[in-house]
């Protein structure tokens, strides 16, 4: 059982590029959420979904985009990359959206 | 609003040691606690989830309390090892539409052998 799988792991880039981060869960969970996390700073929710074709903003939206097509991805996209998006990202999703929580392995990303 | 405190950041203890941990919550209005543990360069990992309605859960060596009167919850872990080194967190849902958890900082745990 693969649970929440992240691509990639570590990735650069520059000032100005864009990318997108993978997320899937093997576990039919309806709720999918992505969360940065700086030292100093804690968890911090970035975009959230209760359901295919459903997505929200958390509490540090700006400079990300999100969709939901399938109920077992969630890909998060950096629309123009900033050096304040350096951080470590971690996908998590569970059943329900207040159910246990599942983490991906996280994606460390430096912004030059 | 919510806050959530994990005090203190940091936890030192001899291996077999009885220890524990806690969580402090500004409003008793939650639907759920979780406990979680995150490794250096990993992710986390659920360890424990409370309702609101329930006063403890156990896994193993571990015990976590709910009081929302209080607003306090804590981790109890029995005969500690080297290996329960970590930092632990722990988040709170609240009753209301919003579905975000609320974060502690964390308490860095380390078992010396």
């Amino acid at each position: 059982n693969a649970g929440v799988t992240q691509t990639p792991k570590f990735q650069v880039l520059k000032t100005g590029q864009s990318m997108t981060l993978q997320c899937a869960q093997d576990m039919n969970h309806e709720y999918m959420s992505w969360y940065r996390q700086d030292p100093g700073m804690g968890l911090r929710l970035i975009h959230y979904s209760v359901g295919a074709g459903i997505t929200d903003q958390g509490e540090v939206p700006n400079g990300y985009n999100v969709s939901r097509s399938t109920t077992e991805d969630f890909p998060l996209r950096l629309l123009s990359a900033a050096p304040s998006q350096t951080s470590v990202y971690f996908c998590a999703s569970s059943y329900s959206v207040r159910g246990e929580l599942f983490f991906g392995e996280g994606s460390r990303l430096t912004v030059l | 609003k919510q806050e959530v405190t994990q005090i203190p950041a940091a936890l030192s203890v001899p291996e077999g040691e009885n220890l524990v941990l806690n969580c402090s919550f500004t409003d008793s209005a939650i639907y759920n606690l979780q406990w979680f543990r995150q490794d250096p360069g990993k992710g986390l990992t659920s360890l424990l989830l409370i309702q609101s309605s329930q006063r403890e859960q156990t896994s193993g060596r571990l015990n976590a309390s709910l009081d929302k009167s209080s607003g306090r919850s804590t981790l109890y872990i029995a005969a500690s090892q080297p290996g329960d080194s970590a930092t632990y967190l722990c988040a709170v849902s609240g009753r209301d539409s919003n579905y975000q958890l609320i974060w502690g900082a964390g308490t860095k745990l380390i078992i010396k052998p």
